[in-house]
């Protein structure tokens, strides 16, 4: 069976960093694109950020201005993600999904997510 | 910044069938992707390439695109389909990735 599994979350002040990462257990993780998406309290889905296979190409969402950095090591099965002056509107669930969409066959896993507080 | 536009809320009967759309200028250029949300789960895809069901996902479940429109399809729609939906595409660069705003159906 496929695992997704987040950690790193916590409560950090505004102005404050933090790290997660991103463990994937049970696929060749090389195959797959990662991402990160996040969701604030009661509010709906936003995507974060997404990384090809080898790691060579990196996105992320314009509103995060240069804020966060993603990375992956194929070695470990990992993925990170490195938020810097983190903000109150930062706060919310951040999930980890592996994706696989090529010649007309597609999956994407999902961990539960991890909890990110930005209060002071 | 690029944007997709779901109404916020659609309500059915049991059996009856449920549409969900979704605009944005890139969608005529772009695959759709479709999310079903239940609380306090993570998203599930049900629907991928516009019109592609993933494996376990219900027959009941269908995609379409036309220009600017995506729509997510629900025939016979069931208790157990109520929750959150989300369509997810990129804009017309491919470097943004976006979500809908998210539509809330309810089957009762």
């Amino acid at each position: 069976d496929v695992q997704v599994v987040e950690s790193g979350g916590g409560l950090v002040k505004p102005g404050g960093s933090l790290r997660l990462h991103c463990t994937v257990s049970g696929l060749i993780f090389s195959n797959f694109t990662m991402n990160w998406v996040r969701q604030g309290p009661g509010k709906g889905l936003q995507w974060v950020s997404s990384i090809s296979l080898g790691g060579s190409y990196i996105s992320y969402a314009d509103s995060l201005k240069g804020r966060f950095t993603t990375s992956r090591d194929n070695a470990k099965n990992s993925l990170f993600l490195q938020m810097n002056s983190l903000e109150a509107e930062d706060t919310g669930v951040y999930y980890c999904s592996a994706e696989y969409f090529y010649d007309g066959r597609g999956v994407d896993y999902w961990g539960q997510g991890a909890l990110v507080t930005v209060s002071s | 910044s690029y944007e997709l536009t779901q109404p916020p809320s659609v309500s059915v009967s049991p059996g009856q069938t449920a549409r969900i759309t979704c605009s944005g200028d890139a969608l005529s250029k772009k695959y759709a992707f479709w999310y079903q949300q239940k609380s306090g789960q993570a998203p599930l895809l049900v629907m991928f390439e516009d019109t592609k069901r993933p494996s376990g996902i219900p027959e009941r479940f269908s995609g379409s695109s036309s220009g600017t429109m995506a729509t997510l399809t629900i025939r016979g729609a069931q208790a157990e389909d109520e929750g959150d939906y989300y369509c997810y595409s990129t804009d017309s660069s491919g470097n943004q990735r976006v979500f809908g705003g998210g539509t809330r159906l309810t089957v009762l």
